[in-house]
């Protein structure tokens, strides 16, 4: 499976915009991008995944670049409740491998 | 609608104990997965599940055994405890679908300490 490549922390005022970015130069044409979040003492948490066009939904919008080389998680409006470990995996029909993922500080 | 309901919540055992943890979902999915996560790690994959009857190895299987006897339910024992697998243990289901690999929900995990 390849692999992904995420900052180990961002920090984001409240209420502004968080783009959080992922790097998967090795990505195959079939694998498809998935964001998922864990809280602090929760289980990861879907928030969205896309294979070539950008996607929106109700908790963020993800944008991929042309060569899908590249992808960015959007958090339009950051909360104190967004503040979490954000992981960007790449799957296909294997198996999910989570990483290290980025660690969201959100600033009141 | 529980979700995915894990059972215990937290255990402490000692070397060479066993035990089983048990995972339960209400929504009919047929992928069911089990992962551990050490702490500032990310999640790896234990041993996962396409259908009743069925599993399979993942990532780090070593010193683990699943079953699958019902649909809903997804055990993962440990035969002989040991301290390294001090850990989170988190349950996942998923539906099967089409259109590429299906969001995973996830439980709150077992905490698991082997003295």
């Amino acid at each position: 499976d390849a692999k992904t490549t995420q900052p180990n922390s961002m920090e984001s005022n409240e209420e502004e915009p968080v783009h959080l970015p992922c790097n998967h130069s090795t990505i195959s044409g079939t694998d498809y991008i998935h964001w998922y979040r864990q809280l602090p003492s929760q289980g990861p948490e879907y928030v969205i995944h896309g294979l070539t066009s950008n996607v929106n939904n109700r908790m963020a919008s993800l944008a991929i670049a042309e060569d899908r080389k590249s992808s960015t998680l959007i958090l339009h409006r950051a909360t104190l409740r967004d503040a979490a470990v954000y992981y960007c995996i790449l799957r296909d029909v294997g198996q999910f491998y989570f990483g290290t993922g980025t660690s969201l500080t959100v600033i009141p | 609608n529980a979700g995915v309901t894990q059972t215990p919540k937290f255990r402490v055992l000692k070397t060479g104990q066993s035990m089983t943890l048990l995972c339960a979902q209400d929504m009919n999915h047929e992928y069911m997965y089990w992962y551990r996560q050490d702490p500032g790690m990310g999640l790896r994959l234990i041993h996962y599940s396409v259908g009743e009857g069925t599993t399979a190895k993942g990532e780090v299987p070593d010193g683990y055994n699943v079953s699958r006897l019902k649909k809903q339910n997804f055990l993962l024992g440990l035969e002989s405890a040991a301290p390294s697998q001090t850990s989170v243990y988190f349950c996942a289901s998923s539906y099967s679908g089409t259109g590429g690999p299906q969001p995973q929900h996830f439980g709150d995990g077992t905490r698991l300490s082997i003295l």
